[in-house]
């Protein structure tokens, strides 16, 4: 088992460009959650899908984030237009949801930086 | 979400037992209490979950108070590698319309003493 699969795994970038993050949920998993994490705010739930379906976005930031899971094997957040601020850390993971535990699996992270 | 409340940092020496108390005075009836950590530079882990007994696993032990307002995760030997954030997080149970849904707080740091 591979686990939860990001990438990049580092993502230098321009004020004012687009970036796309990636993930890979282990398979058969249904749900899928995108996080981020800063020193300032700890770590944040941006939104999370289940059945590739959105059911809570109330995390993500600004209009300039969008989320979309196409389908059960792959996920990506992108930030459109990128400012400093959004330099962060951004975790994907998954979880089997309905099972006896949700226990989530935590991709290793995109670190960020948007200069 | 219910809240829970952690000591920022503990300190511990290597192959001792270490408790890391959890307090969650406004816990309902259908929270799970879970445990995860996050090691240096990796994404959290999961290490534990209980609902009213105490459990038991490979990484840790979970002590629940009988009136599940506070719980302590239990390191049995703690070792250079379990220096981490440890984050205490309530949860409703399995299914429902949460989808596992964690909400993380700062949790507390440990460090391991050679």
């Amino acid at each position: 088992d591979a686990g939860v699969i990001q990438s990049p795994r580092h993502e230098v970038t321009e004020m004012g460009q687009e970036v796309t993050l990636r993930c890979k949920p282990i398979s058969g998993h249904n749900s899928l959650f995108w996080y981020r994490q800063t020193m300032m705010r700890g770590l944040e739930l941006l939104i999370y899908f289940n059945n590739n379906v959105p059911i809570d976005d109330s995390g993500m930031p600004e209009d300039r984030f969008s989320a979309k899971m196409p389908n059960a094997s792959f996920s990506t957040l992108k930030i459109q237009p990128s400012e400093p601020r959004d330099s962060a850390v951004y975790f994907c993971a998954s979880s089997f949801s309905g099972g006896r535990t949700d226990t989530q699996y935590f991709g290793p992270g995109t670190r960020l930086t948007v200069l | 979400d219910a809240k829970t409340t952690q000591p920022n940092s503990m300190e511990s020496n290597e192959e001792e037992p270490v408790h890391l108390p959890c307090n969650h005075s406004t816990i309902s009836g259908t929270d799970y209490i879970h445990w995860y950590r996050q090691l240096p530079s990796q994404g959290p882990e999961y290490v534990i979950h209980g609902l009213t007994s105490n459990v038991n696993n490979r990484m840790a032990s979970l002590a629940i108070a009988e009136d599940r307002k506070s719980s302590t995760l239990i390191l049995h030997r703690a070792t250079l590698r379990d220096a981490a954030v440890y984050y205490c997080i309530l949860r409703l149970g399995a299914g429902g319309t949460s989808y596992g849904k964690l909400t993380f707080g700062q949790g507390t740091i440990l460090t391991v003493h050679p």
